[in-house]
């Protein structure tokens, strides 16, 4: 059973361009949470979606991050106009179930942004 | 959401067992204790997580106090692989996110 998926590994884009990051999870989770580790700090928690459903997004910023897990396909994590600040690894893990059981984490998209 | 405190920083050798402890002392009743680890420039890794009872498996041991209010991570034969920083959350059943916090970084010196 393969793991999580992340997809590009590595990410470089110039200030104002799009960052795409994709995540596809264990064969048959259908929970998806997305996680951002700053240079130095911590892991903290993004977003957390079920198939084409946002369920909590308490941790995304207010603009130009959106997240989406469609039916089909992988969950993709969206950063419109890039900046310096948004430097960072960004984890995707994977559940089986939700709240409770545990997470399956990928090996992370390091996004630099010059 | 409910903390938790660890130690910053342990070292063990090689072969030894390693005692991570963890309180939580403002735990609900609902909130699982889980641990995860994160080696160097990879993503973070499943330990293990209980509720209640003892837990064990492959990798560890998770050893829960009676109140709830503190747990230990015991890795019985600790090798250099186990060079990590772990961490210990509580995941409430009621949210799926995990907030970790600075975690302790274990050495293992050969």
């Amino acid at each position: 059973n393969a793991g999580v998926m992340q997809n590009p590994r590595h990410l470089v884009r110039r200030r104002g361009q799009e960052a795409r990051l994709r995540c596809s999870p264990m064969k048959g989770h259908s929970h998806v949470y997305w996680y951002r580790q700053l240079p130095e700090e911590g892991l903290k928690f993004m977003v957390y979606l079920q198939k084409e459903n946002i369920i909590d997004e308490s941790g995304m910023p207010k603009e130009r991050f959106s997240a989406e897990f469609p039916k089909e396909g992988p969950s993709i994590l969206r950063i419109q106009q890039v900046v310096r600040g948004d430097s960072a690894a960004y984890f995707c893990a994977s559940s089986p179930r939700g709240q409770g059981y545990e997470q399956y984490f990928g090996p992370g998209t390091r996004l630099t942004v010059t | 959401d409910a903390k938790t405190t660890q130690p910053n920083s342990m070292e063990s050798n090689e072969e030894e067992p390693v005692h991570l402890p963890c309180n939580h002392s403002t735990i609900s009743g609902t909130d699982y204790i889980h641990w995860y680890r994160q080696l160097p420039s990879q993503g973070p890794e499943y330990v293990i997580h209980g509720l209640t009872s003892n837990v064990n498996n492959r990798m560890a041991s998770l050893a829960i106090a009676e109140d709830r209010k503190s747990s230990t991570l015991i890795l019985h034969r600790a090798t250099l692989r186990d060079a990590a920083v772990y961490y210990c959350i509580l995941g409430s059943s009621n949210t799926g996110k995990l907030i970790f916090g600075q975690g302790t970084t274990l050495q293992v010196k050969p």
